[in-house]
């Protein structure tokens, strides 16, 4: 099972600060098979990113992810006030499909 | 654009089984799979399993292996994930999500992203 682990646990931000989101893989995730969500309270979760770099419908472009292998990044390039949340990564190159523990990006 | 509405939410007691719904409406529903993932209060992900309607295939995580069952009616367009033998630690927003048949795996599932979610449906077990 790959276990995906993200960092750092807490980012506190301000508006139109960037953020940097880091999810590292236990093992290599083949052909970047990575997706990347965003969870408000109360709400399920929203896909932003998919085969690590693709941004998912509607998701606008403050919003970038990279990465390849073991380590892949969530870039958020100004943070807005809806930003502010809970993402997780999630890998779907091989079963399990595992999710990483998430990192919640608070108002500062 | 594909919406998943889910039903079943509710108060449980141990020992005792949940099933909770997921119907699918505007769009796609049998070539795709259907997963779910709960989360329990205050806490991250889980995946728990999944079902492709168009093959019948199910995939279930080891931890839930005997447990959790899942299943699909292609006619309704409507998803069923069965949990037995209920414990407090079950106690979760049970989520079904509609996943990309993108990769291929050993196991014999296709794996993917997942989009959209249904709304969620909390279960709590309690005496």
């Amino acid at each position: 099972e790959i276990v995906l682990t993200q960092s750092p646990g807490t980012l506190s931000l301000s508006p139109g600060e960037r953020a940097t989101l880091s999810c590292r893989a236990s093992q290599s995730v083949s052909s970047s098979y990575l997706a990347w969500y965003q969870q408000k309270p109360g709400q399920a979760p929203r896909p932003l990113i998919y085969g690590a770099s693709s941004r998912a419908t509607g998701i606008p472009d403050r919003f970038s992810g990279s990465g390849s292998g073991t380590d892949f990044t969530l870039t958020i390039s100004r943070l807005e006030p809806e930003d502010f949340a809970v993402y997780y990564c999630q890998q779907y190159g091989s079963s399990p499909e595992t999710f990483g523990q998430g990192t919640k990006v608070e108002i500062k | 654009q594909v919406q998943l509405v889910q039903s079943g939410a509710g108060v449980k007691k141990p020992g005792s089984s949940v099933k909770v719904s997921c119907k699918a409406s505007g769009g796609s529903f049998s070539s795709y799979s259907i997963t779910w993932v709960r989360q329990a209060p205050g806490q991250g992900l889980e995946w728990m399993g999944g079902i492709i309607p168009i093959f019948g295939t199910t995939n279930y995580a080891q931890k839930f292996q005997g447990r959790v069952t899942i299943t699909a009616d292609e006619s309704t367009s409507t998803a069923y994930m069965e949990l037995s033998s209920l414990r407090s630690e079950d106690t979760a927003v049970y989520y079904c999500a509609r996943g990309r048949l993108l990769n291929y795996d050993s196991s014999g599932y296709y794996l993917g992203w997942f989009d959209p979610w249904g709304q969620g449906a909390l279960v709590i077990v309690s005496s």
